[in-house]
């Protein structure tokens, strides 16, 4: 059972570069969720979405783009990528009720240079 | 809005130390408060929860206990090994499971032999 799945692990962008950076979940989980990590902010909500077709913004949205065209995969972008977008990425999911937490990835480590 | 703080870090203790990490929290209405961890190079697993007050949430020898009258969920553990070193967060939820995480920016401990 893989549970969610990121790709890549690792990026090196250059500033301005795009990307999209992929998660997929085989839990079927209604609902999932970008978060970016970085040194003593804790987890911060980037975009989330409650079902296949709809998306949401979180705490830290400008500067990217989600789409969830199906249940099991949600893809974040970056269509103009800054030095400030270096972080770690975590993907999630989740059915509520939340009895069973969130599941999240192993996430990716993005440099932008 | 929700918000969790945290005691700050980092937090080195000795094996078999006894280790308690503060966790506050500002919420509306009765939330679900959980503990997640992560271990290096990993995403965030979940270690424990608790849904509604005086709950107590345990897993691995860590204890909180949902206090609803200080707002707290401190985590405990009476005797810590090298293998508990990891990055501790706290988090909240609406008691349904509706609303994203909100992710205290969490508390790095070291166990030294």
């Amino acid at each position: 059972n893989a549970g969610v799945t990121q790709t890549p692990k690792f990026r090196v962008l250059k500033t301005g570069q795009s990307m999209t950076l992929l998660c997929a979940q085989d839990m079927n989980h209604e609902y999932m969720y970008w978060y970016r990590q970085d040194p003593g902010m804790g987890l911060r909500l980037i975009h989330y979405s409650v079902g296949e077709g709809t998306t949401a913004k979180g705490e830290v949205p400008d500067g990217y783009n989600v789409s969830r065209l199906k249940k099991q995969n949600f893809l974040l972008g970056l269509e103009s990528a800054a030095p400030s977008q270096t972080s770690v990425y975590f993907c999630a999911s989740s059915s509520p009720p939340l009895g069973y937490g969130y599941t999240f990835g192993s996430g990716t480590r993005l440099t932008v240079v | 809005g929700n918000s969790v703080t945290q005691m700050e870090g980092p937090v080195t203790l000795s094996e078999e130390a006894f280790l308690t990490i503060n966790c506050t929290y500002t919420a509306t209405g009765y939330p679900s408060l959980f503990w997640y961890v992560q271990y290096p190079g990993e995403g965030l697993q979940l270690l424990l929860k608790a849904t509604k007050a005086d709950d107590k949430g345990s897993n691995k020898g860590f204890e909180a206990t949902y206090r609803k009258e200080t707002t707290s969920f401190h985590l405990e553990k009476g005797s810590v090994q090298v293998s508990d070193s990891a990055v501790y967060f706290c988090a909240l939820s609406d008691r349904g499971g509706n609303t994203p995480l909100v992710f205290g920016k969490g508390t790095r401990l070291s166990v030294i032999a």
